[in-house]
């Protein structure tokens, strides 16, 4: 079966930059999209096709891709940022969708 | 303001069934794919099943083929998932999200808990 692969956590101090990973065989293939899940919440989308940010998320939220990893970049990050962030995408039919293992974002 | 309302979770034992729905408001639901995503307690996301919007495609995580069904009704805003042949590996929180080729809405999930 597909898998997403990203660190289990990151930690950074407030104001620093955070990026956190996720690499996948049919990523340079298929679009990746990211959800920040806070404890105890549902999750929120923050980046979707790769680099593009809904509205109502903060510019600091930014997404890149090259080739097989994808990185969300959060700029300046504060303390409200600490959540679990989660990538996810689709196999290479783009049919069965999948979910990074998540990656734990710790504030100092 | 899109609203994504799921109910009926609860405790069920290993072998039996549990019919989850999802009441969607807010949004032209007969437009839009929807998705279950279920969360095990502690653990991450993972992807359980899609619907086409006119429910002519469904696809599935390997893990619940053959036992989960997604399926809606567009008249009533609705999108369900019938769970046979639980097991204590399936408890989770069940989520009910609407697709755009992504998730853009969540709701906020029913405790599915399969034991004896």
């Amino acid at each position: 079966s597909y898998e997403l692969t990203q660190p289990p956590s990151v930690s950074v101090s407030p104001g620093q930059t955070a990026r956190i990973t996720c690499s996948g065989d049919a990523m340079a293939d298929q679009y990746a999209h990211w959800y920040q899940q806070k404890s105890g919440q549902a999750p929120v989308l923050v980046i979707y096709k790769d680099t593009e940010r809904p509205s109502g998320i903060p510019e600091r939220f930014s997404g890149s891709s090259s080739g097989p990893i994808v990185t969300l970049t959060i700029s300046g990050v504060q303390a409200d940022d600490e959540a679990d962030y989660y990538c996810q995408s689709a196999d290479s039919s783009g049919t069965y969708w999948v979910f990074g293992g998540g990656t734990k974002l710790t504030v100092l | 303001e899109v609203q994504l309302v799921e109910s009926g979770g609860g405790l069920v034992q290993p072998g039996g069934s549990l019919r989850l729905s999802c009441a969607a408001s807010g949004f032209t639901f007969s437009s839009y794919w929807m998705s279950w995503v279920r969360q095990a307690p502690g653990k991450g996301l993972e992807w359980v099943a899609n619907i086409k919007y006119d429910g002519s495609q469904k696809h599935y995580v390997d893990s619940v083929m053959g036992r989960f069904t997604i399926s809606r009704d567009n008249a009533k805003s609705s999108v369900f998932l019938q769970m046979n042949s639980l097991r204590v590996e399936d408890t989770a929180v069940y989520y009910c999200a609407r697709v755009a080729g992504y998730i853009d809405h969540w709701g906020q999930g029913t405790l599915v808990t399969v034991s004896s």
